[in-house]
């Protein structure tokens, strides 16, 4: 099993549309979690930190299932500019090089 | 958030020649800064650690004589591409850590690296 894995899409939805992605993790030592956007020819940006009590940031939200070993970063009322890659990045114990995932592509239409 | 700066941005070169990309920290100070490469729908893959005063620690199939780093102060290290060939060309992206709770990285905004 590959220490993190993402479906890699597309997701194709329409505006408005509510999308998730989850992202799964073999590590269960890992202890920090990230959701990451990525557009085209771009590098990476932080879209939120996971915490376990899972958070909330406008419309997005991201959770953490420990006991299944996965993050999930659900998208609600999708905008056209939401379309990108989104990255999960986790890191374990007491190392903060960071893993991550090859993302998943989302593609928001009109 | 803290910002990483990457040049250059892109970078079309002859088979051979070597090429050199810089990362700085502008706002804080990065002991430490990880380098990445990035093929197209292809994940980050870690290439190195870069540590300010000693040597880089390369993962595992990286060759450390073909891409020297160099991390001479707290806001800079450089990645160069010796004897690049187009097997090379590829999407590099440095990160720092701010040191901050959590382990989050700031990237650069990339080097896309054409090598003909």
């Amino acid at each position: 099993r590959k220490e993190v894995e993402q479906d890699p899409g597309p997701f194709n939805v329409p505006e408005g549309a509510t999308v998730a992605f989850n992202c799964t993790y073999s590590n269960s030592a890992s202890q920090s979690f990230f959701w990451y956007r990525q557009d085209c020819r771009k590098e990476p940006k932080l879209l939120m930190s996971v915490y376990s009590s899972g958070n909330e940031d406008g419309r997005f939200t991201a959770q953490l299932n420990r006991a299944s070993q996965y993050i999930s970063l659900l998208i609600r009322d999708s905008k056209l500019s939401d379309s990108a890659t989104y990255l999960c990045a986790l890191s374990s114990g007491g190392s903060y090089i960071p893993t991550f995932g090859r993302g998943t592509s989302l593609i928001v239409h009109p | 958030g803290a910002v990483v700066s990457q040049h250059p941005s892109r970078v079309i070169c002859k088979s051979g020649t070597s090429v050199k990309i810089e990362c700085r920290s502008l706002d804080f100070q990065a002991t430490t800064m990880f380098w990445y490469r990035q093929f197209p729908k292809q994940s980050l893959m870690l290439m190195a650690t870069s540590n300010e005063g000693s040597k880089a620690t390369y993962e595992q199939g990286v060759e450390k004589d073909k891409f020297l780093i160099n991390h001479a102060s707290l806001t800079l290290s450089t990645l160069t591409v010796t004897s690049a060939h187009p097997e090379d060309s590829s999407f590099y992206i440095c990160s720092a850590s701010s040191g901050g709770s959590g382990n989050i990285q700031y990237f650069g905004a990339g080097t896309r690296l054409s090598v003909l």
